[in-house]
C-alpha cells in the first residue's frame, strides 16, 4: 500500500517567488495535516482538513500561505510570496477520521530553501 | 499552551549500550503521548504511544512509560543497534477542539559499531 506521497522532495526558490507543494494522502484517509518543520525543531501544525473542510487553520500565516483540498483527497499548500524565513521542511500527514492526530502517517516532506 | 521538552542531542552511543532519551510535557488534562522516529531520508514514523497514566508503550525493543506525577515519557532501550540511528521526537496529542500533535525538538541518536 502506498504511503503519503509528497512532491517535490526539494525546492529552491528566490525570495518573493511563489511555491506550491502537493500531497496525496493514503487512500481512504479523511483527515489531512500540513506541518512545518524548521531546522532543529519539531514539526508544527499549519492546517488540518476533515475531508475538504479546513477545520483548524489557526496556525496558518494567511497573509502569504494558502491551502486547498479539492474533493477531499489531494491537497496543495502554497506560499506567495516566499520569504527567507519560510525555509523549512513541509510535511503532510493523513489519518482516518476519528483516529486522532497521533495515528497519522507522514510523508517524506518537501524541503524548501528560499534564497 | 501545551509543550514538550526533550533532551538535547546529539547522543552518540556504542552498539549494545543502554539508551535513555528524556521527555517531559506541559499540558492541560491528560494528553496521549507518543514517540516518533525519523530515519535518514524517510518520513516520521510512529514508534510507540501511551494514552493514559502508567501505560507503557513498547515497540522494536523501545519502551516508554506515561508518568503523570512527573509529567514524563522517557524513551529507553536496553541494547541499541546501528540501525537505531535516527532522530527521535517526543509528542503529545492535544485535547479539545484543536486536534494536533505538539512535538519536542527532536534528539539525534548515532549508534557506532
Amino acid at each position: 500500500e502506498a504511503g503519503v506521497v509528497q512532491s517535490p522532495r526539494y525546492k529552491i526558490i528566490e525570495k518573493k517567488q511563489p511555491v506550491a507543494f502537493w500531497c496525496n494522502p493514503i487512500s481512504g484517509h479523511n483527515t489531512l495535516y500540513w506541518y512545518r518543520q524548521n531546522l532543529g525543531q519539531g514539526p508544527e501544525l499549519l492546517i488540518r482538513y476533515e475531508n475538504e473542510e479546513a477545520v483548524d487553520d489557526s496556525q496558518l500565516p494567511k497573509d502569504r500561505f494558502s491551502a486547498e483540498r479539492l474533493k477531499g483527497v489531494d491537497s496543495t499548500l502554497k506560499i506567495q510570496p516566499a520569504e527567507l524565513g519560510d525555509s523549512a521542511v513541509y510535511l503532510c500527514a493523513s489519518s482516518f477520521q476519528g483516529q486522532g492526530a497521533g495515528m497519522a502517517f507522514f510523508g517524506q516532506g518537501t524541503r524548501l530553501t528560499v534564497v | 499552551g501545551d509543550s514538550v521538552t526533550q533532551m538535547e542531542g546529539p547522543v552518540t552511543l556504542s552498539e549494545e549500550a543502554f539508551l535513555t532519551i528524556n521527555c517531559t510535557y506541559t499540558a492541560t488534562g491528560y494528553p496521549s503521548l507518543f514517540w516518533y522516529v525519523q530515519y535518514p531520508g524517510e518520513g516520521l514514523q510512529l514508534l510507540l504511544k501511551a494514552t493514559k497514566a502508567d501505560d507503557k508503550g513498547s515497540n522494536k525493543g523501545f519502551e516508554a512509560t506515561y508518568r503523570k506525577e512527573t509529567t514524563s515519557f522517557h524513551l529507553e532501550k536496553g541494547s541499541v543497534q546501528v540501525s537505531d540511528s535516527a532522530v527521535y521526537f517526543c509528542a503529545l496529542r492535544t485535547q479539545g477542539g484543536s486536534e494536533k500533535l505538539v512535538f519536542g525538538k527532536g534528539t539525534k541518536l548515532t549508534v557506532n559499531p
